[in-house]
């Protein structure tokens, strides 16, 4: 059974403030996507990670794939209430005929 | 339109009732999914299914039945569910069954089902 395990589960801090959010495996992925879902909604694709080491930024997130492609962490600096949400990693295992396995994301409040 | 719509956003039933979520996207993608959305578990694939055809089967039991009558509707039917069936059903699309190496998927808002 492949797992992805995310910490923190839960997380709430002060508007400004930085955070990190792992996502870890003993599975390596062929990519991995992290998606955010707002309360009330459905989850919407972030970014997606492929090449082992790689770093993508998206504003004041931070996204990088591990080199082994078994982990990815998201960094988001000066965190703002917009940012409140559920964060979900899914890495994608190809040769398994393309099987997503999701983490069971984080919980992230702001608060002003 | 690159929305995938779901209907009802609520829905409560008791445990003998049959009732049916929908699922719709005009996104022209060939793949369509079913997931479960239970507190502090990781989202459960239930169903895939591509072009039409049902694919994927992630040992669903029988009060969960899914229909797709053509490539933009997907349909789960509800019968006699228990009260831990009560979950956010998340219906999906992507552009194949067998992803890309991007292998995005495009959820639709949910339906909250609460089972008494």
């Amino acid at each position: 059974t492949q797992l992805l395990e995310q910490s923190p589960q839960f997380l709430s801090i002060q508007e400004g403030e930085n955070l990190t959010v792992y996502c870890n495996s003993s599975s390596v992925f062929s990519s991995l996507q992290w998606y955010r879902q707002e309360p009330g909604e459905g989850p919407v694709l972030l970014v997606t990670v492929v090449t082992g080491g790689e770093v993508k930024k998206l504003k004041r997130l931070t996204f990088q794939f591990g080199d082994a492609r078994k982990d990815s962490s998201l960094h988001i600096t000066a965190a703002q209430p917009g940012d409140t949400g559920l964060y979900l990693c899914a890495g994608l295992i190809y040769n398994q005929g393309g099987k997503l396995i999701f983490g069971q994301g984080t919980e992230l409040s702001v608060k002003p | 339109d690159t929305e995938v719509t779901q209907t009802p956003k609520h829905l409560v039933m008791g445990m003998t009732n049959k009732k049916s979520l929908k699922c719709e996207q005009h996104m022209g993608h060939r793949a369509m999914y079913w997931y479960k959305q239970s507190a502090k578990k990781p989202l459960e694939l239930m169903f895939v299914y591509s072009l039409e055809e049902r694919v994927e089967n992630n040992s669903v039991p029988s009060r969960f039945s899914p229909e797709c009558p053509n490539s933009s509707h997907l349909f789960l039917h509800l019968h006699t569910l228990q009260p831990e069936d009560s979950a956010l059903y998340l219906c999906a699309s992507s552009q194949d069954r067998q992803p890309t190496s991007t292998g995005e998927l495009f959820f639709g808002e949910g339906s909250r089902l609460t089972v008494l």
